[in-house]
């Protein structure tokens, strides 16, 4: 399998736009979260899904961020509209259920996001 | 609210020391405990996970330990070479929850 998949690596928006990231997990996972990670504060969970349903997204900072799996090999993350605060590397991440005896998580390569 | 905190948040040693980083965490009703590294501009790649029932895991030249009770975790890494430079970030699963509490981590540098 080729791992978490995650596009774009980089992204350069100007504040006000409309950034989605997209995350296709390892097939057969069925937890997806997505997380942001800044120096201030760490990694923080925003949201995850169980079989493709939103389970907790209690880490979605604002009303400005929404996040979609529309079907189990394929998860957006969509911040509209965007702000300079928001600039930060946005990771996905997918495992198998607990319980399945490997619970690890595994990670993408992350979203390297920067609003001017 | 759990609380997962790492300590040191950097060290540099030289090629050979064996290093042992520690991980705190508040609540000590967990599901399990996971180390991770991530080098500069990567992802995180998963080192070892330890059940809540288990005491230490190996891999390696890795060893980590698990002391639920203290809720203290420790990662012993032998033989330090300079491939091991690198973020290790410590993760808690508790109970009852599907997501993980970060550590900010330790950046390790190990100089040839």
């Amino acid at each position: 399998d080729a791992g978490v998949i995650q596009s774009p690596r980089h992204e350069v928006t100007e504040m006000g736009q409309e950034v989605t990231l997209r995350c296709k997990p390892i097939s057969g996972h069925d937890y997806l979260f997505w997380y942001r990670q800044t120096m201030m504060r760490g990694l923080e969970l925003l949201i995850y899904f169980n079989n493709n349903v939103p389970i907790d997204d209690s880490g979605m900072p604002e009303d400005r961020f929404s996040a979609k799996m529309p079907n189990a090999s394929f998860s957006t993350l969509k911040i509209q509209p965007s702000e300079p605060r928001d600039s930060a590397v946005y990771f996905c991440a997918s495992s198998l259920a607990r319980g399945s005896g490997s619970e690890t998580q595994y990670f993408g390569p992350g979203t390297r996001l920067l609003v001017l | 609210k759990q609380e997962v905190t790492q300590i040191p948040a950097a060290l540099s040693v030289p090629e050979g020391e064996n290093l042992v980083l520690n991980c705190s965490f508040t609540d000590s009703a967990i599901y399990n405990l996971q180390w991770f590294r991530q080098d500069p501009g990567k992802g995180l790649t998963s080192l070892l996970l330890i059940q809540s029932s288990q005491r230490e895991q190996t891999s390696g030249r890795l060893n980590a330990s698990l002391d639920k009770s203290s809720g203290r975790s420790t990662l012993y890494i032998a033989a330090s070479q300079p491939g091991d430079s690198a973020t290790y970030l410590c993760a808690v699963n508790r109970k009852g929850y599907s997501t993980l509490t970060f550590g900010k981590g330790t950046m390790l540098l190990v100089s040839p």
